[in-house]
């Protein structure tokens, strides 16, 4: 089992639409999550951060935490083309104490 | 304030060949991380660093190893290098001392092995 599964996609998504990006990791004394996301051809870029469970927003973006389901997902409102990118879910604490990435997942964003 | 500036930005080599590849952080940022990008495994961790001490590592064999500098510079070398080595090599920063995973990413260095 990896330690941080995202769905590669893509995932897409008509513009205006909400986006939904899905994460799921292993060790269960995780106490950090991110999502970064990454342009083609860039490096990623962290656009949010979540440390209880819950939701979390910002802008257009809202991060969910469920820390007994051990689940992580970002919803993105009202979608526009220049979202089309891989979005990297990042858990962070637990066992080992580094900072973990999924595979991302790509969104594409149709106009 | 300068972004993360990772050195060189592509490079060529060849088996058995050995590569070091370099980092400079955010100025007053004292933590640093490397990870190997691939198309089928993503992000992998390599190391963190911060002052100058090897805080943490990835599952990589001996033939990757990394050093810090007392002006938070990094490097990182590869040794005797393979095929399957080919990969972005990126180079994050952080503010804090300890890995928030709040990171700043430099652009990182393409290597590609022949």
């Amino acid at each position: 089992q990896k330690e941080v599964e995202q769905n590669s996609g893509p995932l897409s998504v008509p513009e205006g639409a909400i986006a939904s990006l899905n994460c799921t990791y292993s060790d269960r004394v995780s106490q950090s999550f991110f999502w970064y996301r990454q342009y083609s051809g860039k490096s990623p870029e962290l656009i949010m951060s979540i440390y209880s469970n819950g939701d979390k927003e910002d802008g257009r973006f809202t991060a969910q935490l469920n820390k007994a389901s051990q689940y992580v997902s970002l919803l993105i409102r009202d979608s526009q083309p220049s979202d089309s990118a891989t979005y990297l879910c990042a858990v962070e604490g637990g066992a080992t104490n580094k900072l973990i990435f999924g595979t991302g997942t790509l969104l594409a964003v149709q106009p | 304030k300068a972004g993360v500036t990772q050195t060189p930005r592509y490079l060529i080599k060849t088996r058995g060949q050995q590569v070091t590849l370099s980092c400079s952080p955010i100025s007053g940022h004292r933590s640093v991380s490397w990870y190997q990008q691939t198309p089928g495994q993503g992000l992998q961790f390599l190391f963190e660093y911060f002052s100058e001490t090897q805080r943490n590592k990835g599952n990589f064999p001996g033939r990757f190893s990394g050093r810090q500098f007392s002006n938070s510079r990094s490097e990182m070398n590869v040794s005797t290098l393979e095929l399957g080595d080919s990969a972005l090599y990126l180079c994050a920063s952080s503010l804090f001392d300890r890995n928030t995973g709040e990171l700043f990413f430099g652009e990182g260095s393409r290597l590609t092995v022949l």
